[in-house]
């Protein structure tokens, strides 16, 4: 099966700039999460979609990000404006949904904010 | 929030020697799954673990779920270079949304 595809692999942008991250999950995948993964750190769980409904989303910062999942299949992540502290890999992960269903990652964007 | 905390941050060793990551969490989970991160790369799903005290093996790799099912460990046996990256142990905290420890990253020399 193809796995998750992430567009762009790499982004530079300078602070107060925006950007968007798009993601495709895996065919037949009900969830889909955003993760951001800084440097040397776990991954942190920003936002959880089943199908196009948002699960979980108390840890994004709201803010300045934003994302969705519009026809329940792929989603955009949306950071307006960035902040330095934004750097990070942003993976993208889908799962069938059920507690036993492992997540499968796209290979991320880095983000670099100058 | 709900956290599981992971230990050692990072480890040495030399290639044939064991290596021990744990995974903690003040309460208890639904199951826990274990994954590997090269570096460069995104997390790979290795093994999930749902009852209590159960053991899985995958060759080398040993994986232990708690009796009380609030910690975890990962066991590799005789290290190679090839299990160089970062492992995580990541818990279903309830409502299918999956928390990530901080990592234990295994550095191996030959």
């Amino acid at each position: 099966e193809a796995g998750v595809a992430q567009s762009p692999r790499y982004k530079i942008i300078e602070k107060r700039q925006s950007v968007a991250f798009w993601c495709n999950p895996i065919s037949g995948h009900a969830t889909l999460y955003w993760y951001q993964q800084i440097l040397g750190q776990g991954p942190k769980l920003l936002i959880q979609f089943q199908n196009n409904g948002v699960v979980d989303d108390s840890q994004l910062p709201k803010d300045r990000f934003s994302a969705e999942r519009l026809k329940g299949v792929d989603s955009t992540l949306k950071i307006q404006p960035a902040k330095l502290e934004d750097s990070a890999v942003y993976l993208c992960a889908s799962s069938y949904g059920d507690s036993n269903s492992p997540l499968h990652f796209g290979n991320g964007t880095r983000l670099t904010v100058t | 929030g709900q956290q599981v905390m992971q230990i050692p941050q990072y480890q040495h060793v030399q290639e044939g020697e064991d290596f021990t990551t744990y995974c903690n969490s003040s309460t208890t989970l639904s199951n826990i799954q274990w994954y590997k991160q090269r570096p460069g790369g995104h997390p790979v799903f290795l093994i999930q673990l749902v009852k209590s005290g159960e053991v899985k093996k995958q060759k080398r790799l040993t994986f232990q779920f708690g009796e009380a099912k609030k910690n975890s460990s990962l066991h590799i046996t005789a290290t190679q270079t090839t299990d160089v990256g970062t492992y995580f142990c990541a818990a279903d905290t309830g409502g299918f949304k999956t928390i990530f420890g901080a990592g234990t990253r295994l550095f191996v020399k030959a």
